[in-house]
């Protein structure tokens, strides 16, 4: 069965510092990972995707993951966050058409 | 982009009430969307896939009879929380998978609706 692991559930940073929130994964087959963005009292926003291709993905705010099949990883990225980074960030993966989701990581982005 | 819709988005309703929550895809068919929940500070739970005409397929533990899913149409789907109890009381996320390249579909989530059951 496939999981979703995200190894921090807190990340408290300061504005301008870089940022790294962990996820990995386990599975049996060929997977698909996501990292989705939810802002207070919002729905789930796609951040960025990796199907297939590149290892490497960027979203269009400076966020980034890299695909690592050998330590099965999908870590996200951002050398420099912003106060309106503030939000909690779920990982997922997805098998057929279901998506799994990690527990989420709450990054806090202090002044 | 793609949009996903809920409605409402609060509502507060009695215990033993019912209470209807509609998930539309505002620019593409959906033959297939998901219901999920989520707790506070708690990540989202499958609950159900809910399929176009015909019956929704529900994850292990979620009360068939408890949560119907109706999905009407090619845009509609609709949870319905029937006899509501405070332990129900959470945040109900649709989301809907669009078609694109290589047959790779993406997930589209809704805003979420916020319930809370006195």
């Amino acid at each position: 069965a496939q999981s979703v692991t995200q190894l921090d559930s807190q990340v408290p940073v300061f504005e301008e510092a870089p940022v790294e929130l962990r996820c990995n994964y386990s599975s049996s087959v060929s997977v698909y990972l996501f990292w989705y963005v939810q802002y207070p009292n919002q729905g789930l926003q796609l951040l960025l995707k990796y199907l297939s291709g590149s290892t490497l993905v960027e979203s269009i705010n400076g966020f980034e993951a890299e695909f690592n099949k050998s330590q099965t990883s999908f870590h996200l990225r951002k050398p420099s966050v912003h106060i309106s980074d503030t939000a909690e960030y779920f990982c997922a993966g997805q098998n057929t058409d279901k998506l799994i989701f990690g527990t989420g990581t709450r990054l806090q982005v202090f002044p | 982009g793609a949009v996903v819709s809920q409605h409402p988005s609060r509502v507060i309703c009695k215990s033993g009430t019912s209470v209807k929550i509609e998930c539309r895809s505002l620019d593409f068919q959906a033959t297939t969307m998901f219901w999920y929940r989520q707790f506070p500070k708690q990540s989202l739970m499958l609950m159900a896939t809910s399929n176009e005409g015909s019956k929704a397929t529900y994850e292990q533990g979620v009360e068939k009879d408890k949560f119907l899913i109706n999905h009407a149409s090619l845009t509609l789907s609709t949870l319905t929380v029937t006899s509501a109890h405070p332990e129900d009381s959470s945040f109900y996320i649709c989301s809907a998978p669009r078609p694109g390249l290589a047959g790779k579909d993406t997930q589209y989530f809704g805003p979420g609706t916020r319930l809370t059951v006195l």
